[in-house]
């Protein structure tokens, strides 16, 4: 069990460009999410999936927010046309539904994003 | 919507002092409830899970309590160290839904 892995771990981009990044969940793990965490502040939902499908987005994911996990392993969130106020970490998650500990949630080390 | 909110925003205590995290949340009807930390630029690091059917868990010096009816859940330290030093949060999993709401985390600094 090597853990959630995150990459890049740091990304800087200019206004206007696409990024993408990359989740590796815990193995065994059916369900994974991704939050945005800005400097002083709680982790903010942004999407959920269960296996391959994605069950719930929030309301406040704009459409140049994209996030896939084909074959329900690892998973990807883009952002098109970046902009300043995407500046953020992304943080990752996986958890296993079923067993003692349900539901449990474990974290990457996120992804940095600063757009310039 | 769920709202957790935690206090206080930042702590600081001696070494070797016990101390108590607060976490409150609106909904009462929750799955579960999780305690994080989070080192500075880094991921979270799970601490302790409490389904919404357990009333405590505890881990080595820490020990997490849950009452649903009052919307609260408090993290126990005991012995503080200064490698304790982080920002602690809580999520909380609403009954319905599969998302973690988080508070704003509470900032502890163990002085050596």
């Amino acid at each position: 069990d090597t853990g959630v892995s995150q990459n890049p771990r740091h990304k800087i981009t200019k206004r206007g460009q696409n990024v993408t990044f990359r989740c590796d969940p815990i193995s065994e793990h059916n369900r994974l999410y991704w939050y945005r965490q800005t400097l002083g502040q709680g982790p903010e939902f942004l999407t959920y999936f269960q296996n391959e499908a994605q069950l719930e987005k929030s309301r406040l994911l704009s459409d140049r927010f994209s996030a896939e996990r084909p074959k329900g392993s690892f998973s990807t969130l883009e952002i098109q046309r970046t902009e300043q106020g995407d500046s953020a970490m992304y943080l990752c998650a996986s958890s296993l539904s079923g067993g003692v500990n349900t539901g449990e949630l474990f974290f990457g080390e996120g992804s940095r994003l600063t757009v310039l | 919507k769920q709202e957790v909110t935690q206090i206080p925003a930042a702590l600081s205590v001696p070494e070797g002092e016990n101390l108590v995290l607060n976490c409150s949340f609106t909904d009462s009807a929750i799955y579960n409830l999780q305690w994080f930390r989070q080192d500075p630029g880094k991921g979270l690091t799970s601490l302790l899970l409490i389904q919404s059917s357990q009333r405590e868990q505890t881990s080595g010096r820490l020990n997490a309590s849950l009452d649903k009816s009052s919307g609260r859940s408090t993290l126990y330290i005991a012995a503080s160290q200064p490698g304790d030093s982080a920002t602690y949060l809580c999520a909380v999993r609403s009954g319905t839904g599969n998302q973690f709401y988080f508070g704003t985390g509470t900032s502890l600094t163990v002085i050596p």
